[in-house]
């Protein structure tokens, strides 16, 4: 079974600039999550979808990020314009239902300078 | 207050010991408890996950859950220098939009 893809793995960019990231969940995987893990931290919960609506975002700083999840299965991440406390990797999971486990795909390292 | 809690670290151990990892977390209605494990510059890989109170073994691996003191654990036995990760403690609150709360992970390094 293929595991959570991500691209690109690798992203750096000035700040003011704009970025996209991208998900492709495991199959069949309803929920889909979008965190972001500063260094040192714990993942930070961004956005939750349950197939292609919105569970929560109450945790996205919806000036500048925003997220879509088009016909339930792939999703894409952007940001516009970045800031420098961006600099994080945004890792993408997805999980069966909402109670489920979660599976991580190898996530996207940002850096913004 | 953060919903989850863990010991930064570094906890070290002798390889063969006992390692044991603790978590607590805010939310009485957290109703799901996971632990993750996460090389560094990898992403976390789920090892276990508990829902009742009392221990739950998977191989080396053991978990502990009091949700009277809200309080979940994690036992390594016969901890091997691969073991050496950040562990990643989560709560699930089934009421909160089935929100996902991580703690910022304890270090372990698991000395040969």
């Amino acid at each position: 079974e293929a595991g959570v893809a991500q691209s690109p793995r690798y992203k750096i960019i000035e700040k003011r600039q704009s970025v996209a990231f991208w998900c492709n969940p495991i199959s069949g995987h309803a929920t889909l999550y979008w965190y972001q893990q500063i260094l040192g931290q714990g993942p930070k919960l961004l956005i939750q979808f349950q197939n292609n609506g919105v569970v929560d975002d109450s945790q996205l700083p919806k000036d500048r990020f925003s997220a879509e999840r088009l016909k339930g299965v792939d999703s894409t991440l952007k940001i516009q314009p970045a800031k420098l406390e961006d600099s994080a990797v945004y890792l993408c999971a997805s999980s069966l239902g909402m109670k489920g486990e979660q599976f991580f795909g190898p996530g996207t390292r940002l850096t913004v300078l | 207050q953060k919903e989850v809690e863990q010991n930064s670290g570094p906890l070290s151990v002798p390889e063969g010991a006992i390692a044991s990892l603790n978590c607590t977390y805010s939310d009485r209605g957290s109703q799901s408890f996971f632990w993750y494990r996460q090389y560094s510059g990898k992403s976390p890989e789920l090892i276990m996950f508990i829902y009742s109170n009392g221990d739950k073994e998977d191989g080396r691996f053991t978990a502990q859950l009091n949700k009277a003191s809200q309080y979940v654990s994690l036992l390594i036995r016969d901890s091997q220098p691969s073991d050496s990760a950040t562990y990643l403690c989560a709560v699930n609150i089934l009421y909160n939009f089935n929100k996902f709360y991580f703690g910022s992970g304890t270090k372990l390094n698991v000395k040969p």
